[in-house]
């Protein structure tokens, strides 16, 4: 499976600000995502990072609040815009890679606004 | 009425005890189905992915999934204090599509 690192690990912010979290794997990867994983609801995809062009989101989800890069094929940033409160969450990057079809996870960024 | 249904726990069970967890669905053109172990502040981590219909069996875990249910079980034998942890079912359509749809996760504590 890839090995996948995010940084930073947590992170507490004030309302208003911005936060950059970085996915780092270590080989070629085939798709990377974004998901959100608020406490007690299931893990919600924000959109698929793709190489070179921008992010495809998912309903509910728009690049003014949540810009994506994707320079190359191991490497993505999140940033979480504008800031509030309702976006404390825990922010995972996955990855598919060309050998595997199944989809691993990074160990999350969590975000605490105050 | 959600896609996944997962009842959240917690589950509590004696070590050694056969541990059932259960998700349910409403799309039936779902085909890939996973389970997913989750540690406290960690990443999901994939524990299993089966197609379609049947069971699949990876040491003490089995997974089973009855399409014409529309319901997927993962059994755990021999639980271990180890295997306290969130699991998440996970499923997705056709082969390609990774847009995951997940349930909420059931928390479950092995007790010692």
């Amino acid at each position: 499976s890839a090995v996948i690192s995010q940084k930073p690990s947590r992170d507490i912010c004030q309302r208003g600000t911005s936060l950059t979290i970085q996915c780092q794997v270590d080989s070629q990867v085939t798709m990377m995502f974004w998901y959100r994983q608020q406490p007690g609801q299931s893990l919600t995809l924000i959109a698929t990072a793709n190489q070179g062009s921008e992010a495809t989101y998912e309903s509910g989800f728009v690049i003014d609040k949540f810009p994506i890069s994707r320079p190359n094929l191991t490497f993505s940033t999140l940033t979480v815009s504008n800031m509030s409160p309702e976006d404390s969450s825990i922010y995972l990057c996955s990855v598919v890679s060309h050998s595997y079809n199944e989809q691993f996870f990074g160990p999350g960024t969590r975000l605490t606004v105050l | 009425q959600k896609e996944v249904e997962q009842d959240p726990g917690p589950l509590s069970v004696p070590e050694g005890a056969i541990v059932s967890l259960n998700c349910t669905y409403s799309n039936s053109a779902f085909q890939y189905f996973m389970w997913y172990r989750q540690y406290s502040r960690k990443g999901p981590e994939l524990l299993m992915y089966t197609y379609s219909s049947g069971n699949k069996e990876d040491g003490r875990f089995t997974a089973q999934v009855d399409k014409s249910s529309k319901y997927i079980s993962l059994f755990i034998r021999d639980s271990q204090p180890s295997d306290s942890a969130t699991y998440l079912c996970a499923m997705s359509g056709t082969s390609g599509t990774y847009k995951y749809i997940f349930g909420t996760g059931t928390r479950l504590k092995v007790l010692a």
